[in-house]
Order: C-alpha cells, then structure tokens, then sequence
C-alpha cells in the first residue's frame, strides 16, 4: 500500500459546482496533512493544512479529517476555472518525513 | 519578503555529464528540501536539511547525487554522472520548522537528461 494515494483524475466539475478531493495515508501516525496547489509548469502552493479532526475552511476552501479512517479531503466551493490545477495531498507521518500523493488533476468547465 | 530563489531554470545535458543546482533558501528558514518531481508524479524527497546538518537523505541515490547546505543557508544538489531517468523538475523549498511547518517551494528547475 502507498503511503499516500489519491484519485489521479482528471476530475471534471462545471464553473460554479463543489469539486471535491480525496486522499488517503497509511501511517495511522500522521499529524499534520496540507493541500497544496500546483498549476501546469508552476511549482506547488499551500492552499491549507490541517491537524485535528473535522472541518476547517478558509474561503471556498474546506479540509476535512478524519484520522479514524485515515482520509483527508478538501473541497472547493463555486468552483472557478482559474482552479484548474493538479492538487496535492501532503501527510507528516511518524518518520517525520512529508510523503506527497502523485496528485489529482482538476479541470473547471466553464 | 523574498522567496525561495532556484537557479538554473532550465539545464539540458547529455547522459553521463554532471549538473549542479543552486537554492537560496527564504531567509530565517532553517529547513531547506531538495525534491524531485517527474512528470504527472508527486514531488518525492530527496534530501533534507536542518540548518547544514542532513535530517533525511534516505531517497537520495547517493552513488550519483549529493548534496551540501553550507553555513546553513545556500543549497546545491549536483548529479554526477546523468541518466536519462534524471529528466525531471528538481524543487527546492524551505520552512521555518521541519515537517509540520508549510514549506514554500522555489521555481524550480526542469532537467533534460538527452
């Protein structure tokens, strides 16, 4: 089992609807889980990290965790086609070291 | 404040040459990563710093690639000799702390190894 996995995608959603991401970690140990956003040719930028259970949101944006069952999400609300990007799962397992899912490609329909 | 600054942007090399990559880290950050990241993957850790001491270096292939963070600050990762499986973008990005800190991640270098 990988460490970290997510649905690569493409994950196609129309302008305005909820696009909605999964990933899920194997290390039951895992603090800290950020998502981070990575346009085509452009490097990755946090967009939030979460540590406990349950809802956090900024924005359009809300992270979901559950460490029950190992799986972090993060909706995008009113979705844009300027959120078209690849987004990334991030998890600092016991090791310490961040482990990052190969990403799910988003792509807003307009 | 200023960013993680990478250089060069672009390299092209045939197999079997070396390369060398430079980062200058966010300045205050004491964690500096070097990634690689191939195309329609997630970045995959190559080495870590704490200061100029090594945290993590366990996927790093150290028959070809090192790395050294002198004085704590600058970085470079140099790859000796290339192979064609080397062709990936190398990601530098730093954080305050390691590991539970938000790291800010540099513009990158794209490598052809031909």
């Amino acid at each position: 089992q990988k460490e970290v996995e997510q649905n690569s995608g493409p994950l196609s959603v129309p302008e305005g609807a909820i696009a909605s991401l999964n990933c899920t970690y194997s290390d039951r140990g895992s603090q800290s889980f950020f998502w981070y956003r990575q346009y085509s040719g452009k490097s990755p930028e946090l967009i939030m990290f979460i540590y406990s259970n349950g809802d956090k949101e900024d924005g359009r944006f809300t992270a979901q965790l559950n460490k029950a069952s190992q799986y972090v999400s993060l909706l995008i609300r009113d979705s844009q086609p300027s959120d078209s990007a690849t987004y990334l799962c991030a998890v600092n397992p016991t090791s310490g070291k961040v482990i990052f899912g190969p990403g799910t490609s988003l792509s807003v329909i307009p | 404040e200023a960013g993680v600054a990478q250089s060069p942007r672009y390299k092209i090399i045939e197999k079997r040459q070396s390369v060398a990559f430079w980062c200058n880290p966010i300045s205050g950050h004491a964690t500096l990563y070097w990634y690689q990241q191939i195309l329609g993957q997630g970045p995959k850790l190559l080495i870590q710093f704490q200061n100029n001491g090594v945290v993590d270096d366990s996927q790093l292939p150290k028959d070809r690639f090192s790395a050294e963070r002198l004085k704590g600050v600058d970085s470079t990762l140099k790859i000796q000799p290339a192979k064609l499986e080397d062709s990936a973008v190398y990601l530098c990005a730093s954080s305050l702390r390691p590991s539970t800190d938000t790291q800010y991640f540099g513009p990158g270098t794209r490598l052809t190894v031909l």
